[in-house]
């Protein structure tokens, strides 16, 4: 089984539909994010999160929202989908060994699609 | 500001030739992270190194090596005698410490192709 599962792994969806994706994992690690990948642009930052108290803005969170329910589980929320984001959506954890972040661990990715 | 640039957009070789993918970061931190992700046509993003900005050393994984050099702040990977299964997607990444090394700024990707 996969140590960071995304679902669904693929959508198709309309322009103003709310969406959730959501990632869970198996790793035990508190940190986790979420990026979106666009063509050109590589991997871009939407929000992350340290432990199951803490939320924060990445690069590029403005019509994105998240939730960290437990350790275990991140979601990330379109309220209102917009085609721009069309995109390649991946889940990552990290660890901590000492004070130092352990590389991060990516999920297989969301592929969405908004008409 | 914290930056990447990964100029080489695709690179296409032939088997057994060696290539080097160039990286080059711009950070205002004096300790950082440096990162080489892998995305196989399959999609997913496979980690392949980290380096700290207080080791220079370089480093050699089989037929992987990477040349870190502050002085002109790059990070290039190279891929000697390459063969078709490292046809992928490579990105370089950067994160500062004092994000707690928790962000990653990624660059804009090197798509190789490696034809038999």
């Amino acid at each position: 089984d996969a140590d960071v599962t995304q679902t669904p792994r693929n959508r198709i969806t309309k322009t103003g539909k709310r969406i959730m994706l959501e990632c869970s994992q198996t790793k035990g690690h508190d940190r986790m994010y979420w990026y979106r990948q666009d063509p050109g642009l590589g991997l871009r930052l939407i929000y992350y999160s340290f432990d199951v108290k803490d939320i924060n803005k990445g690069e590029i969170s403005d019509g994105y929202s998240v939730s960290r329910q437990a350790q275990a589980k991140f979601s990330l929320s379109l309220e209102s989908a917009i085609p721009n984001q069309t995109a390649l959506y991946f889940c990552a954890t990290s660890g901590l060994s000492g004070s130092l972040n352990q590389p991060q661990h990516f999920g297989d990715g969301t592929r969405l699609s908004i008409l | 500001a914290q930056k990447v640039t990964q100029a080489q957009t695709e690179i296409s070789v032939v088997e057994k030739e060696d290539v080097t993918l160039d990286c080059v970061y711009e950070t205002r931190d004096t300790t950082y992270y440096l990162f080489w992700y892998k995305q196989p046509p399959s999609g997913e993003l496979v980690f392949l190194i980290r380096r700290n900005s207080f080791d220079e050393q370089n480093e050699i994984s089989g037929r992987y090596s990477w040349n870190f050099q502050k002085s002109t702040s790059s990070f290039n990977f190279t891929i000697t005698a390459s063969q078709v299964v490292d046809s992928a997607v490579y990105f370089c990444a950067l994160s500062e410490a004092r994000n707690q090394g928790g962000k990653l700024i990624f660059g804009q990707g090197t798509e190789l192709s490696v034809k038999p």
